[in-house]
Formats: structure tokens, sequence, C-alpha cells
């Protein structure tokens, strides 16, 4: 596509239901990151994934996120058992090459809200 | 501590003035450093990249410069409009290390008054 497009853009889920966020990169982008923004706080990284493969996972914030990304393409970050801190806007973004002198391409980001 | 520092919280000219905003960083050594403009509700969007031997970039009404023994960059917009008014991000690439992406600072927010 011509952007990066996440879905939902917003989502309001119970504490202690799992959800999924959904990323689809622009095409060829091989490069793709998660990063999570909470009210007037910094983009936190989460995690970044070359091709399918994800080499570090420490940014994770605990056991109850994970991310997958298949295809090359279409990512998906899924927290377990939701917890009220985890309420915040998740940005995802892709570049051509993983740390080339290329500037990332984010999407609007899904607004988590954790009641 | 690894920190990145972006001088104010808020900036506020008035149209036509030039905006200065600063970017520091300690205790890394950024093989780039990019900056960000956001507005509300969207995601950031890349505006300029400076590599770490490269003194000064420029692109239209914006410069930045990057010194890498202050550890510092300043992100210029001249002839400022009220459009301009947004979040402004520096962040860092970490190339010589594994496992990170970009490093973001908290961001200035920038209101350009008529």
């Amino acid at each position: 596509g011509a952007g990066v497009s996440q879905s939902p853009s917003n989502k309001v889920t119970e504490k202690g239901k799992d959800v999924e966020l959904r990323c689809d990169p622009i095409s060829g982008h091989t490069a793709l990151y998660w990063y999570r923004q909470s009210l007037g706080q910094g983009l936190e990284f989460l995690i970044y994934f070359q091709g399918n493969s994800a080499p570090d996972k420490s940014g994770l914030p605990s056991d109850r996120f994970s991310a997958e990304r298949t295809g090359g393409s279409v990512s998906t970050l899924t927290i377990q058992r939701t917890q009220q801190e985890d309420s915040a806007v998740y940005l995802c973004a892709s570049s051509f090459r993983l740390r080339a002198n290329y500037g990332y391409t984010f999407g609007s980001g899904t607004r988590l809200t954790v009641v | 501590s690894q920190k990145i520092e972006q001088n104010s919280e808020a900036l506020n000219i008035q149209e036509g003035k030039t905006a200065t905003l600063t970017c520091n960083y300690t205790n890394y050594s950024p093989a780039y450093l990019q900056w960000y403009r956001q507005d509300p509700g969207r995601g950031p969007v890349f505006l300029l990249l400076i590599r770490e031997n490269e003194k000064e970039k420029r692109k239209e009404r914006l410069k930045v410069t990057f010194d890498t023994t202050l550890k510092q960059s300043l992100f210029h917009i001249t002839a400022s409009q009220p459009a301009d008014s947004a979040t402004y991000l520096c962040a860092l690439d970490l190339l010589n290390q594994a496992g990170t992406a970009l490093i973001f600072g908290k961001g200035t927010t920038l209101s350009v008054s008529s």
C-alpha cells in the first residue's frame, strides 16, 4: 500500500482480555518496528523485525507481550491478559532496510484503552 | 545512564521568526540522528537525517546541525508559519549496537502564533 496501515485504530478492552494489533507495512520494506507511546511520554521501543526474524525481544515490557511477522509483510502484536498500564498508542513503522540511511514511515497507531 | 533530552517540552514563537530546537544525548554514539514531526493523533513523519560525519543538513526551511563532540543536534525552522506547529522528535540510530532501533526523545511541542 501507499503507507503503513494499522488496525484497529481504536481498541477498548476489559482488563484481563487478550488483544491483537495488526500492522501492514509498505510493500518492499524489509524492516518493521513496534513502538508504544503513552500520554505525555516519548516513544518506547518494543521490537523490530528484519524479514520475519526478531533478533532481540528484550524491549517487550513483559512476557504478556509477543509479536510475529509472516511472509515478510504483516505483523501482529499480541498482548495477553491486558492490564491498565498497557493503555497507550501502539505505533508501527517500516523502513526499506534495517538501519539504512532512510527514515521510518509510521502508521497512525492503535489507541488501546484497558478498562 | 543513557539519555536523550530535548531542551524544552514547549516552545512558543511568532510567525516569521526562526525556531531552534535542541536535542542532547549522553552515553550514546549514534551513527545517524533523525528528526521527525508528529501531529496530534498521527504517527511521526520523517523530516531529516544527518550522519555522524556531517555538520549540517538543509531541506527547504529546515536546517539540522550535528555536533558529536558536544553530543548535540540543533533543529532550525526559518520563517516559521502557524502550520509548523507540531511536536518535533529527535531520534538516534545506534547503528553499532545490536538489537536496537531508533531511540526517540520525548519531543518539543512548537507553537507558532500569527
